[in-house]
Protein backbone atom coordinates (compact mmCIF):
# COMPACT_ATOMS: atom_id res chain seq x y z
CA UNK A 1 0.00 0.00 0.00
CA UNK A 2 1.22 2.90 -0.88
CA UNK A 3 1.09 5.70 2.17
CA UNK A 4 0.69 9.50 1.72
CA UNK A 5 1.80 12.08 3.95
CA UNK A 6 1.08 16.03 3.63
CA UNK A 7 3.09 18.81 5.04
CA UNK A 8 2.25 21.00 6.94
CA UNK A 9 -0.75 19.49 8.75
CA UNK A 10 -1.77 23.04 9.16
CA UNK A 11 -0.97 26.19 6.88
CA UNK A 12 -1.99 29.92 8.44
CA UNK A 13 -1.59 32.41 5.18
CA UNK A 14 -3.31 35.78 4.49
CA UNK A 15 -5.58 36.39 0.94
CA UNK A 16 -3.01 37.30 -1.62
CA UNK A 17 -0.10 34.93 -0.24
CA UNK A 18 1.08 32.43 -2.19
CA UNK A 19 0.66 28.79 -0.55
CA UNK A 20 2.77 25.92 -1.17
CA UNK A 21 1.35 21.97 -0.29
CA UNK A 22 3.38 19.26 -0.09
CA UNK A 23 2.50 15.37 -0.56
CA UNK A 24 5.12 12.59 0.03
CA UNK A 25 4.60 8.98 -1.08
CA UNK A 26 6.02 5.97 0.61
CA UNK A 27 6.96 4.49 -2.94
CA UNK A 28 7.19 5.88 -6.31
CA UNK A 29 4.05 7.15 -8.01
CA UNK A 30 3.62 7.70 -11.63
CA UNK A 31 2.68 11.44 -12.29
CA UNK A 32 -0.66 10.44 -14.53
CA UNK A 33 -2.28 8.96 -11.31
CA UNK A 34 -1.78 11.92 -8.52
CA UNK A 35 -4.48 14.01 -7.98
CA UNK A 36 -5.11 17.40 -5.60
CA UNK A 37 -8.64 17.65 -3.92
CA UNK A 38 -9.95 20.47 -2.11
CA UNK A 39 -12.82 20.21 1.01
CA UNK A 40 -14.94 22.40 2.96
CA UNK A 41 -16.70 21.80 5.67
CA UNK A 42 -19.88 20.06 4.96
CA UNK A 43 -18.98 19.16 1.86
CA UNK A 44 -18.03 16.68 -0.74
CA UNK A 45 -14.42 16.62 -1.84
CA UNK A 46 -13.91 18.66 -5.46
CA UNK A 47 -11.65 17.83 -7.82
CA UNK A 48 -8.95 20.17 -8.31
CA UNK A 49 -5.97 18.59 -9.76
CA UNK A 50 -5.47 15.10 -11.78
CA UNK A 51 -2.57 13.64 -13.67
CA UNK A 52 -0.29 15.54 -11.49
CA UNK A 53 -0.33 18.87 -13.45
CA UNK A 54 -3.95 19.13 -15.24
CA UNK A 55 -6.93 21.31 -13.56
CA UNK A 56 -10.05 19.77 -13.66
CA UNK A 57 -13.36 21.75 -14.96
CA UNK A 58 -13.58 24.81 -14.16
CA UNK A 59 -10.49 25.42 -11.38
CA UNK A 60 -8.91 28.54 -11.66
CA UNK A 61 -5.53 29.35 -13.03
CA UNK A 62 -4.52 30.09 -9.62
CA UNK A 63 -4.27 26.54 -9.10
CA UNK A 64 -1.37 24.45 -10.08
CA UNK A 65 0.33 20.89 -9.71
CA UNK A 66 3.79 19.58 -10.07
CA UNK A 67 5.74 16.82 -8.94
CA UNK A 68 7.30 13.57 -9.92
CA UNK A 69 8.04 10.14 -8.40
CA UNK A 70 7.60 10.32 -4.26
CA UNK A 71 7.17 14.22 -4.30
CA UNK A 72 4.22 16.19 -5.30
CA UNK A 73 3.12 19.88 -4.88
CA UNK A 74 -0.43 21.79 -4.82
CA UNK A 75 0.53 25.59 -5.42
CA UNK A 76 -2.14 28.37 -5.06
CA UNK A 77 -0.16 31.62 -6.45
CA UNK A 78 -2.59 34.21 -5.01
CA UNK A 79 -5.21 33.24 -2.47
CA UNK A 80 -8.58 34.44 -2.43
CA UNK A 81 -11.12 33.95 0.40
CA UNK A 82 -12.73 30.56 -1.02
CA UNK A 83 -9.77 29.04 -0.76
CA UNK A 84 -9.34 28.69 2.73
CA UNK A 85 -10.28 24.70 2.88
CA UNK A 86 -8.90 21.72 3.63
CA UNK A 87 -6.77 19.80 0.80
CA UNK A 88 -6.14 15.91 0.20
CA UNK A 89 -3.77 14.02 -2.23
CA UNK A 90 -4.27 11.11 -4.11
CA UNK A 91 -2.91 7.93 -5.46
CA UNK A 92 -4.97 6.29 -7.77
CA UNK A 93 -2.20 4.31 -9.76
CA UNK A 94 -2.60 1.39 -7.31
CA UNK A 95 -5.10 -0.64 -5.50
CA UNK A 96 -5.62 0.27 -2.66
CA UNK A 97 -6.37 4.33 -4.07
CA UNK A 98 -5.13 5.80 -0.68
CA UNK A 99 -5.18 9.79 0.28
CA UNK A 100 -3.17 11.76 2.10
CA UNK A 101 -3.96 13.01 5.64
CA UNK A 102 -4.88 16.30 4.60
CA UNK A 103 -3.70 19.63 4.69
CA UNK A 104 -5.69 22.83 6.21
CA UNK A 105 -5.41 26.07 4.98
CA UNK A 106 -6.59 28.44 7.16
CA UNK A 107 -6.62 32.51 7.64
CA UNK A 108 -3.99 34.16 9.45
CA UNK B 1 -26.53 18.27 -14.95
CA UNK B 2 -24.00 15.66 -14.52
CA UNK B 3 -24.79 14.29 -10.68
CA UNK B 4 -24.93 11.66 -8.39
CA UNK B 5 -26.62 11.75 -5.56
CA UNK B 6 -26.28 8.81 -2.69
CA UNK B 7 -29.20 7.52 -0.19
CA UNK B 8 -29.44 4.30 2.23
CA UNK B 9 -27.25 5.63 5.52
CA UNK B 10 -28.93 5.18 8.88
CA UNK B 11 -27.93 3.71 12.09
CA UNK B 12 -27.29 0.16 13.27
CA UNK B 13 -26.33 -1.77 15.80
CA UNK B 14 -22.62 -3.12 15.54
CA UNK B 15 -22.70 -6.51 13.64
CA UNK B 16 -25.83 -5.34 11.61
CA UNK B 17 -25.70 -4.61 8.36
CA UNK B 18 -26.99 -1.58 5.60
CA UNK B 19 -27.20 -1.08 1.84
CA UNK B 20 -26.21 2.12 0.80
CA UNK B 21 -27.44 3.28 -3.14
CA UNK B 22 -26.22 6.14 -5.51
CA UNK B 23 -28.60 6.93 -8.42
CA UNK B 24 -25.82 8.56 -11.61
CA UNK B 25 -27.90 11.46 -14.16
CA UNK B 26 -26.72 13.38 -16.73
CA UNK B 27 -24.21 11.02 -17.70
CA UNK B 28 -23.86 7.60 -19.54
CA UNK B 29 -23.44 5.64 -16.18
CA UNK B 30 -22.11 2.46 -18.12
CA UNK B 31 -19.02 4.42 -19.27
CA UNK B 32 -17.45 4.95 -15.79
CA UNK B 33 -15.92 3.12 -13.29
CA UNK B 34 -17.90 3.64 -9.69
CA UNK B 35 -16.10 3.93 -6.36
CA UNK B 36 -17.17 4.25 -2.73
CA UNK B 37 -15.14 6.44 -0.34
CA UNK B 38 -15.54 7.19 3.10
CA UNK B 39 -14.82 9.87 5.79
CA UNK B 40 -15.13 9.48 9.46
CA UNK B 41 -15.76 12.20 11.31
CA UNK B 42 -13.39 14.88 11.60
CA UNK B 43 -11.31 12.14 10.17
CA UNK B 44 -9.61 11.76 6.33
CA UNK B 45 -10.46 10.12 2.82
CA UNK B 46 -10.60 6.35 2.78
CA UNK B 47 -11.28 4.48 -0.45
CA UNK B 48 -13.64 1.27 0.22
CA UNK B 49 -14.63 -0.40 -2.84
CA UNK B 50 -14.57 0.21 -6.77
CA UNK B 51 -16.35 -1.44 -9.58
CA UNK B 52 -15.08 -1.22 -13.08
CA UNK B 53 -18.17 -1.34 -16.41
CA UNK B 54 -17.42 -5.18 -16.44
CA UNK B 55 -18.82 -5.60 -12.75
CA UNK B 56 -14.79 -6.57 -11.83
CA UNK B 57 -14.66 -5.37 -7.99
CA UNK B 58 -11.84 -4.47 -5.80
CA UNK B 59 -11.54 -3.65 -1.94
CA UNK B 60 -9.20 -2.70 0.75
CA UNK B 61 -8.18 -4.88 3.31
CA UNK B 62 -10.41 -3.39 5.84
CA UNK B 63 -13.33 -4.21 4.48
CA UNK B 64 -13.06 -7.06 1.93
CA UNK B 65 -15.43 -9.74 3.30
CA UNK B 66 -17.96 -7.94 4.46
CA UNK B 67 -18.71 -4.95 1.77
CA UNK B 68 -19.90 -5.75 -1.70
CA UNK B 69 -20.14 -3.28 -4.27
CA UNK B 70 -22.64 -3.87 -7.45
CA UNK B 71 -24.11 -1.89 -10.11
CA UNK B 72 -27.31 -1.79 -12.57
CA UNK B 73 -26.37 -0.28 -15.85
CA UNK B 74 -29.71 -0.20 -16.82
CA UNK B 75 -31.23 1.63 -13.59
CA UNK B 76 -28.11 3.74 -13.72
CA UNK B 77 -27.40 2.79 -9.79
CA UNK B 78 -24.44 1.94 -8.02
CA UNK B 79 -24.57 0.55 -4.49
CA UNK B 80 -23.13 -1.16 -1.88
CA UNK B 81 -24.03 -3.66 0.80
CA UNK B 82 -22.14 -3.29 3.97
CA UNK B 83 -22.34 -6.25 6.15
CA UNK B 84 -20.69 -7.34 10.08
CA UNK B 85 -20.43 -3.45 10.65
CA UNK B 86 -18.26 -2.08 13.71
CA UNK B 87 -17.67 1.02 15.13
CA UNK B 88 -15.03 1.67 12.91
CA UNK B 89 -17.10 1.83 9.97
CA UNK B 90 -19.23 4.82 10.87
CA UNK B 91 -18.82 7.55 8.32
CA UNK B 92 -19.72 9.61 5.58
CA UNK B 93 -20.01 7.74 2.53
CA UNK B 94 -19.12 9.13 -0.70
CA UNK B 95 -20.57 7.77 -4.13
CA UNK B 96 -17.56 8.56 -6.72
CA UNK B 97 -17.10 7.54 -10.52
CA UNK B 98 -14.03 7.40 -12.47
CA UNK B 99 -14.02 7.55 -16.08
CA UNK B 100 -12.97 4.20 -17.96
CA UNK B 101 -10.36 4.06 -20.53
CA UNK B 102 -8.95 7.35 -19.39
CA UNK B 103 -5.73 6.51 -16.87
CA UNK B 104 -4.87 10.65 -16.07
CA UNK B 105 -8.65 10.71 -15.00
CA UNK B 106 -9.72 10.74 -11.44
CA UNK B 107 -12.60 10.92 -9.11
CA UNK B 108 -14.00 13.40 -11.12
CA UNK B 109 -17.88 13.89 -9.30
CA UNK B 110 -19.10 12.94 -6.02
CA UNK B 111 -22.05 12.14 -4.12
CA UNK B 112 -23.52 14.47 -1.33
CA UNK B 113 -22.63 11.85 1.12
CA UNK B 114 -24.96 9.73 3.69
CA UNK B 115 -23.86 9.17 6.84
CA UNK B 116 -23.53 5.91 8.40
CA UNK B 117 -23.87 5.30 12.26
CA UNK B 118 -23.00 2.23 14.16
CA UNK B 119 -23.33 2.52 17.99
CA UNK B 120 -23.95 0.05 20.94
Amino acid sequence: ETVLTQSPGTLSLSPGERATLSCRASQSVSSTYLAWYQQKPGQAPRLLIYGTSSRATGIPDRFSGSGSGTDFTLTISRLEPEDFAVYYCQQYGSSPYTFGQGTKLEIK
Amino acid sequence: EEQLVDSGGGSVQPGGSLRLACAASGFTFSNYDMHWVRQGSGKGLEWVSAIGTDGDAHYPGSVKGRFTISRENANNSLYLQMNSLGAGDTAVYYCVRRRRGCPRCSFDIWGQGTMVTVYS
